[in-house]
């Protein structure tokens, strides 16, 4: 069964502290997985990674992927509270039919 | 704008009602899914339709049914046999998988309240 697991799945820091989420997976025909930010609605795209050890990047994000180990990782470098959001990661699986599979999402908060 | 839409935004229903989400996109995406998230938890997918005419059950089906006629529309029906229906429900699409790999787009959620 395809799987998707995130660690920490919640953390509080403050302000200015870098954050590292994980997210590791075992699924079967592997083709990208994603980062999402949700604030109070709709999950906002932040990263798609397809290939090992190449560092994507955003402002103060970025992720990279390991598909040999089978994980991802997304820093957050001096955090703001704007940061605080529920992180998901999910999977594409190149299944017909059920393509994503989402882990349980890590809830960040970020104190002033 | 391209997007999803989705209505209403909050909903209230009595114990034993059913009750349908509207979910609306103009991507032209072939392919569109209906999520429930629970505090604290992140998404499991309840039904998805790869074309028109055509969906499947997600894992957590039971209790919802859907439709597809139409290719920008994919409602959500909450029936009273659903035994915890209250949670944030939310809808996304996608492309066909094919090369480049598809990332999906949510619409905005309805949160769905049963008492």
């Amino acid at each position: 069964e395809d799987k998707v697991v995130q660690s920490p799945l919640s953390l509080v820091v403050h302000e200015g502290d870098t954050v590292t989420l994980n997210c590791s997976y075992e699924v079967t025909n592997f083709r990208s997985l994603l980062w999402y930010k949700q604030e109070k609605k709709a999950p906002t795209f932040l990263f798609m990674l397809t290939s090992s050890g190449i560092e994507k990047k955003s402002g103060r994000l970025s992720s990279i992927l390991d598909k040999k180990e089978l994980f991802s990782i997304l820093n957050i470098t001096a955090t703001q509270t704007g940061d605080s959001a529920i992180y998901l990661c999910a999977v594409e699986a190149n299944n017909y039919g059920q393509n994503f599979v989402f882990g349980p999402g890590t809830r960040l908060s970020v104190l002033p | 704008d391209g997007g999803i839409t989705q209505s209403p935004k909050y909903l209230f229903r009595k114990e034993g009602q059913n009750v349908t989400l509207s979910c609306e996109q103009n991507l032209n995406h072939d392919a569109m899914y209906w999520y429930r998230q629970d505090p604290g938890q992140g998404l499991r997918l309840i039904y998805y339709s790869q074309i028109v005419n055509d969906f499947q059950k997600g894992d957590i089906a039971e209790g919802y049914s859907v439709s597809r006629e139409k290719k920008e529309s994919f409602p959500l029906t909450v029936t009273s046999a659903q035994k915890n229906p209250t949670a944030f429900y939310l809808c996304a699409s996608s492309g066909i998988q094919g090369n480049p790999p598809i990332e999906q787009y949510f619409g905005p959620g309805t949160r769905l309240t049963v008492t």
